[in-house]
């Protein structure tokens, strides 16, 4: 199983709601990444847990918060976010911890809308 | 903030041509990384070219690295109607006590049939 799955595909949200993204890997892999990406631009880090760990927090706002409940599982909590948050979220895993970044597999991404 | 910046931005080519597409970046790196995206898909690993690698080939995919210049060159040879897609170089470096993979503005490659 060389597959990461996003969950879900497309979330529609208001500013006071609060909603969660999850990702889920079974390759082992022990570095998982949360990445957000604007149209027409390139993916941005966000977050990178290694070894369940938190490892790496590009300053994202609190009104986003990351969980690695288990290797396997990472969610994106999201609270009071803004229009400007509406993007599409990519999660990531590499087999490696984060000392030396490998080939890294994405998931299909989670559509993000906030009205 | 961006380490790799692509060259061109957008690459228009007919199927069975070649497409040469560039990479600039500006610190040092562990490895550089090509990434193919589908319109609002996920990303797809391309290539991984190691610091004290020069070339690498997989299938129709050649790929550069010249660290004395700071710059990539990723080579698709035979294009397909399939190929067409955004095209981003990825560059991987230290971060403090970690490192991390950074990705250019990317390519949009379109190749028609």
């Amino acid at each position: 199983d060389t597959e990461v799955t996003q969950t879900p595909k497309h979330l529609v949200m208001g500013m006071t709601n609060k909603k969660s993204l999850k990702c889920e890997q079974h390759m082992g892999h022990r570095a998982m990444y949360w990445y957000k990406q604007k149209a027409k631009k390139p993916p941005e880090l966000m977050f990178v847990y290694s070894y369940e760990k938190l490892s790496i927090n590009e300053s994202v706002p609190s009104r986003f918060s990351p969980e690695c409940p288990n290797s396997s599982l990472l969610n994106l909590h999201l609270h009071a976010l803004q229009p400007e948050d509406s993007a599409l979220y990519l999660c990531a895993s590499s087999q490696r911890g984060i000392l030396n970044t490998g080939e890294l597999f994405f998931g299909e991404g989670s559509r993000l809308t906030v009205l | 903030s961006q380490q790799g910046e692509e060259d061109p931005q957008a690459l228009s080519i007919q199927e069975g041509e070649n497409a040469t597409m560039n990479c600039s970046y500006k610190t040092s790196i562990n490895n550089l990384q090509w990434y193919r995206q589908n319109s609002g898909r996920g990303l797809v690993h391309l290539i991984l070219i190691r610091s004290n690698e020069r070339e690498k080939h997989s299938g129709r995919l050649r790929v550069t690295l010249d660290t004395s210049k700071k710059s990539s060159s990723l080579l698709i040879t035979a294009s397909r109607a399939a190929d067409t897609a955004s095209y981003f170089c990825a560059t991987d470096a230290r971060a403090g006590a970690n490192s991390k993979l950074t990705f250019g503005k990317g390519i949009t490659l379109s190749v028609r049939p």
